[in-house]
């Protein structure tokens, strides 16, 4: 499958720990995207890497939220401090240098807070 | 797995018949729109998408209408079949602009 991969599928933790989710994007994309969504609505933009650059991070909720994509080829997105609130779908997605508004989504990641 | 679905508009269909799902957007400066279907506990997947200098565009089963006038797109699936079934965005942007703005979204429901 050469599509974008996203581990875990399924996280559940505790109120208060820190949660990090993978991304692996389309392996010739070199953006990629982190989006929230929660149930019922579409998804919700959060931040996005060209290659290793950070290029918008202004969107991301709040300073527990941050991510990494140190060698331009797959990505984190860590959480600390978990709360109730952050259970969401945490989807990636990626595109190409060529066609870069045309965003090829993974699975998700669905995290519940307890 | 859990319905993306609750308190979204839907559509009920039967199978064989061709189904129309709209959607408004909001920035007038938006040039680049695609629809995406999302089943139950999936990711979104790319059905089809258009540019602002067209206002048709035609796939397999699937024809994206574009009205920039009143800023209103259109999907149309013929011959709908049960595994249409899932929650229809659409998405916007515009050059220069990296990120997409999705829409409420859309519940098909094709009933055999």
């Amino acid at each position: 499958d050469t599509g974008v991969s996203q581990n875990p599928r399924h996280k559940i933790t505790k109120r208060g720990q820190n949660v990090t989710f993978r991304c692996d994007p389309i392996s010739e994309h070199n953006r990629l995207y982190w989006y929230r969504q929660t149930l019922g609505q579409g998804p919700e933009f959060l931040t996005y890497f060209q290659n290793e650059a950070q290029l918008e991070k202004s969107r991301l909720l709040s300073d527990r939220f941050s991510a990494e994509r140190p060698k331009g080829s797959f990505s984190t997105l860590e959480i600390q401090r978990t709360e109730q609130g952050d259970s969401a779908m945490y989807l990636c997605a990626s595109s190409s240098m060529t066609t870069v508004n045309t965003q090829y989504f993974g699975p998700g990641t669905r995290l519940t807070v307890l | 797995g859990e319905s993306v679905g609750l308190h979204l508009p839907t559509l009920s269909v039967q199978e064989g018949d061709n189904s129309i799902i709209n959607c408004a957007y909001s920035n007038s400066a938006s040039d680049y729109f695609i629809w995406y279907k999302q089943e139950s506990g999936k990711g979104p997947q790319f059905i089809i998408d258009i540019r602002s200098n067209m206002d048709k565009r035609q796939g397999q089963r699937v024809t994206v209408l574009l009205n920039k006038t009143v800023k209103h797109l259109s999907l149309q699936i013929a011959a709908t079949q049960p595994g249409d079934s899932a929650v229809y965005f659409c998405a916007e942007t515009y050059s220069g602009y990296s990120t997409l703005t999705f829409g409420k979204g859309t519940m098909l429901l094709v009933s055999p």
